[in-house]
Formats: structure tokens, C-alpha cells, sequence
């Protein structure tokens, strides 16, 4: 199993939603990552847990609040989201020893209203 | 010097042609490159890590030249099913963070 899977595909919500998103990896991978993607521009890096500890926050919003529940599982929580918020949330994973080599799951494409 | 700067494309080729891409990256102490690929609206797919001087994987070959600092990436025999866009990415040296390029876009055509 190669696979990071994430739910949901698509999302739509308001500015006053609370909504989730969901990643989840069965590789064994110990780190894993949130990256916002906007049209036409390469991945952003949002956070970065390792050992389900939270290592790297790139000064995100507040609105955005990560979760690392166990070592297979990475939540997104949103709330209060601004339309420019609106973009392709990535999620990746990899090993231990080798965090340079990165595994993307599909995505969710969210656009806030 | 961008920390990773990559040709700006699109590249349009025909089916059968061959079509290289070059990465430029400016941190001298980097050891590890590595290539993706990503078809629209869907998620970067790694194609192809570089560690050493190069690389390669069937039609796919990359190159690392680390005198000049930059990596290509070089597809033979191309297929229409090779349109992506192809992203040249470099670990910044601090842990789990990558710097990606801006892509490279490839069409193949009939």
C-alpha cells in the first residue's frame, strides 16, 4: 500500500462554516505534511508533523488548525475561511530518515464562498 | 538566483520527440533532487529521484550537474499520455521542507 488517501475530494463552504479535512497513510510513514496548492503555482508547505508532533508551522492563519490524532491520520480543521482561501489542500507523508522524499495524496479542492 | 528555477514551457512536442527540461537550483550543498509530475487539477506524482549524477527510469532520464547547479530531466519516444507538468523540486536542507519549482508544462500532440 503506496497510498495517501484524503477526504473529502471536493468542498464547498460558507465563511462562517467549521469544516474538516481528512488525510490518511498505512505506509508506516512517521512525518507527514499540509500544502495549499493555488492554480498555476507549485505547492505551498502549511505544516509539518513528525512523530505526530507539530515540527513546522509556516506562520499559517489561525484559521487553519492541524491535527495529527495518530501516525496514520492528519486533519485539517477550518474555520472562518476568507475566499482567497479557496485552492487545492494537499496532504503528503514520508518515511522516517527520508523526509526529502515525499508522497502526495489526491487532494481537496476547497473553495470557500 | 531563485532557489529553484525551472524552463518556463509550455513545451509542445509531437508524439515520438524527444524533450528535455532543465532545473536550476541555487544551494550549492544540496544532495538530493527529485522530479514530479502533475496532470491538471489532480496531485504531484514523484517520477524520479537524482542523488548522485543521474538517473533513469525507461524513456525517462535525468541528469544532475552539480558544477553548474542544475538538474534536467530528459523524456524519449514522448506519448501524449506524457502532457503534465513537470515540477523540479530541492530540499532546502532543513528538515522535510522542499522548495518546488514553478513547472514545467509539456504538451504532447498527434
Amino acid at each position: 500500500d503506496t497510498e495517501v488517501t484524503q477526504t473529502p475530494k471536493h468542498l464547498v463552504m460558507g465563511m462562517t462554516n467549521k469544516k474538516s479535512l481528512k488525510c490518511e497513510q498505512h505506509m508506516g510513514h512517521r512525518a507527514m505534511y499540509w500544502y495549499k496548492q493555488k492554480a498555476k503555482k507549485p505547492p505551498e508547505l502549511m505544516f509539518v508533523y513528525s512523530y505526530e508532533k507539530l515540527s513546522i508551522n509556516e506562520s499559517v492563519p489561525s484559521r487553519f488548525s492541524p491535527e495529527c490524532p495518530n501516525s496514520s491520520l492528519l486533519n485539517l480543521h477550518l474555520h472562518a475561511l476568507q475566499p482567497e482561501d479557496s485552492a487545492l489542500y494537499l496532504c503528503a507523508s514520508s518515511r522516517a530518515g527520508d523526509e526529502d522524499t515525499q508522497y502526495f495524496g489526491p487532494g481537496t479542492r476547497l473553495t470557500v464562498l | 538566483r531563485k532557489e529553484v528555477e525551472q524552463d518556463p514551457g509550455p513545451f509542445n512536442v509531437p508524439e515520438g520527440a524527444t524533450v528535455a527540461f532543465n532545473c536550476t537550483y541555487s544551494n550549492s550543498a544540496s544532495q538530493s533532487f527529485f522530479w514530479y509530475r502533475q496532470d491538471c487539477r489532480k496531485e504531484p506524482k514523484l517520477l524520479m529521484s537524482v542523488y548522485s549524477s543521474g538517473n533513469e527510469d525507461g524513456r525517462f532520464t535525468a541528469q544532475l550537474n552539480r558544477a553548474s547547479q542544475y538538474i534536467s530531466l530528459l523524456i524519449r519516444d514522448s506519448k501524449l499520455s506524457d502532457s503534465a507538468t513537470y515540477l523540479c523540486v530541492v530540499p532546502t536542507g532543513t528538515a522535510s521542507k522542499l522548495t518546488f519549482g514553478t513547472g514545467t508544462r509539456l504538451q504532447v500532440t498527434l
